[in-house]
């Protein structure tokens, strides 16, 4: 079975605090692919990145940073100096080249306070 | 160069009635999924389609049925419609067949409340 947790359902900081957002996946595919999305207040799903399951190299994007980890099967989001903006729903996804489906997490509603 | 455009933006139906949403994918895109995310959840797959033929689907009722047209533009339709069909629903399109994966560009959704 294919699944993706986001354990955290809301988190709240300050701006400036750095934020780690969680998700944890279960597939028994040897390839996949890892996804990460931020969801504004507007609705439209905003692609943030994607990894492939043999790709574990950790990935650096301005302010943004995701950990991957298959021995423990996670795929980390670290916000790094939050800023207001980034308040979103943030969605982890799962793709297995198997199944053909876009599998989702159920989300996590980060809120930045000036 | 437009990207995934749905319409309406919104729509208000009664139990019972049927509903038609409209998806546009983006330019030169040739499938397209659907997805529907109820409030506070993840977006669920629902099906796709490429090649005017639906080639994947979730665990969904039959009550969802969709289209593809020969330009890719892709309805979803759902019939005798209950209260919990309320939800956003996205329309997403992308690139290729479903043993490779390509991005899937999302539009910005039609919200469908059911009263």
């Amino acid at each position: 079975a294919q699944k993706v947790t986001q354990a955290q359902t809301e988190i709240s900081v300050v701006e400036k605090e750095d934020v780690t957002l969680d998700c944890v996946y279960e597939t028994r595919d040897t390839t996949y692919y890892l996804f990460w999305y931020k969801q504004p207040p507007s609705g439209e799903l905003v692609f943030l990145i994607r990894r492939n399951s043999f790709d574990e190299q950790n990935e650096i994007s301005g302010r943004y940073s995701w950990n991957f980890q298959k021995s423990t099967s996670s795929f980390n989001f670290t916000i790094t100096a939050s800023q207001v903006v980034d308040s979103a729903v943030y969605f982890c996804a799962l793709f297995s080249s198997n199944t053909g489906k876009l599998i989702f997490g159920q989300g996590t509603t980060l809120q930045v306070k000036p | 160069d437009a990207g995934v455009t749905q319409s309406p933006t919104h729509l208000i139906k009664t139990r019972g009635q049927q509903v038609t949403l409209r998806c546009s994918p983006k330019s030169g895109h040739d499938t397209v999924s659907w997805y529907q995310q109820a409030l506070g959840q993840g977006p669920q797959f629902i099906f796709q389609y490429y090649e005017e033929e639906e080639r994947q689907r979730g665990n969904f009722p039959d009550r969802f049925s969709g289209h593809q047209f020969p330009n890719y533009s892709s309805e979803l339709n759902v019939n005798a419609l209950l209260l919990g069909d309320s939800a956003l629903y996205l329309c997403a399109s992308s690139l290729g067949t479903l043993d490779s994966y390509n991005e899937q560009f999302f539009g910005p959704g039609t919200r469908l409340t059911v009263l």
